[in-house]
């Protein structure tokens, strides 16, 4: 079974511009969430969807938004970049299983944007 | 509002001996605890995770954790360090599962042969 991925891995933008990045989960996980992680501030949470719905939102300005798709692919776009937005932006996807419903979480390998 | 506090920015630790990484938080509410690991130029792993029930919770890799509500800690262990531990390691919170996380600063773990 493919883990999750993220597109692209590497990307460098300036001041100004606006940035898309994706995820694809692991085939049936329905559930994606974000996260941002830079030295300064470390790992934050940035939010999570499930069925296409946006249920979480950590406290960032509302130029990062994000969406998922039916096929539970999720986008987060950050718009106006600012030089602190550079950082590692994490995606993980979780899906409930077995009786218990026991909740499991994987990572991506992270898209890494610089903004200059 | 949810907090956690990791005792110690970076720890060494002899090849062969226990591994020891404190965390303590502060939650208004019955707390999700985890452990996240990331290796160098690498995403995040789950180590483990507590919700309900038994306060002793065991991860992959060797490690464990225990949830003690009196301490309000989560202190994670591993018997007998190995190099390949050698790694970032967070603490975090949630008060309803993977959503709305709230992450330590992190302990980077070196391990001396």
């Amino acid at each position: 079974k493919a883990g999750v991925t993220q597109t692209p891995r590497y990307l460098i933008k300036t001041r100004g511009q606006q940035v898309t990045l994706s995820c694809s989960p692991i085939s049936g996980h329905r559930s994606v969430s974000w996260y941002q992680q830079t030295p300064g501030q470390g790992l934050q949470f940035l939010f999570e969807y499930f069925s296409e719905t946006q249920r979480n939102k950590g406290n960032f300005p509302g130029r990062f938004s994000g969406r998922q798709f039916s096929n539970s692919r999720s986008e987060m776009n950050v718009s106006t970049l600012e030089l602190g937005d550079s950082a590692l932006y994490l995606c993980a996807s979780s899906v409930r299983s077995g009786r218990a419903g026991v909740e499991t979480q994987y990572f991506g390998p992270g898209t890494r944007l610089l903004v200059l | 509002a949810q907090s956690v506090t990791q005792l110690g920015s970076h720890v060494s630790v002899s090849e062969g001996a226990l591994v020891l990484l404190r965390c303590n938080y502060s939650s208004s509410v019955p707390p999700y605890l985890f452990w996240y690991v990331q290796y160098p130029n690498q995403g995040l792993q789950l180590l483990l995770k507590y919700t309900t029930g038994a306060t002793l919770v065991k991860g992959i890799n060797g490690f464990e954790a225990e949830f003690k509500k009196s301490e309000t800690s989560f202190h994670l262990t591993k018997p007998s360090a190995h190099m390949s531990d050698a790694a970032e390691y967070f603490c975090a919170v949630s008060e309803t599962s993977y959503d709305k996380v709230i992450f330590g600063p992190g302990t980077s773990l070196s391990v001396i042969p």
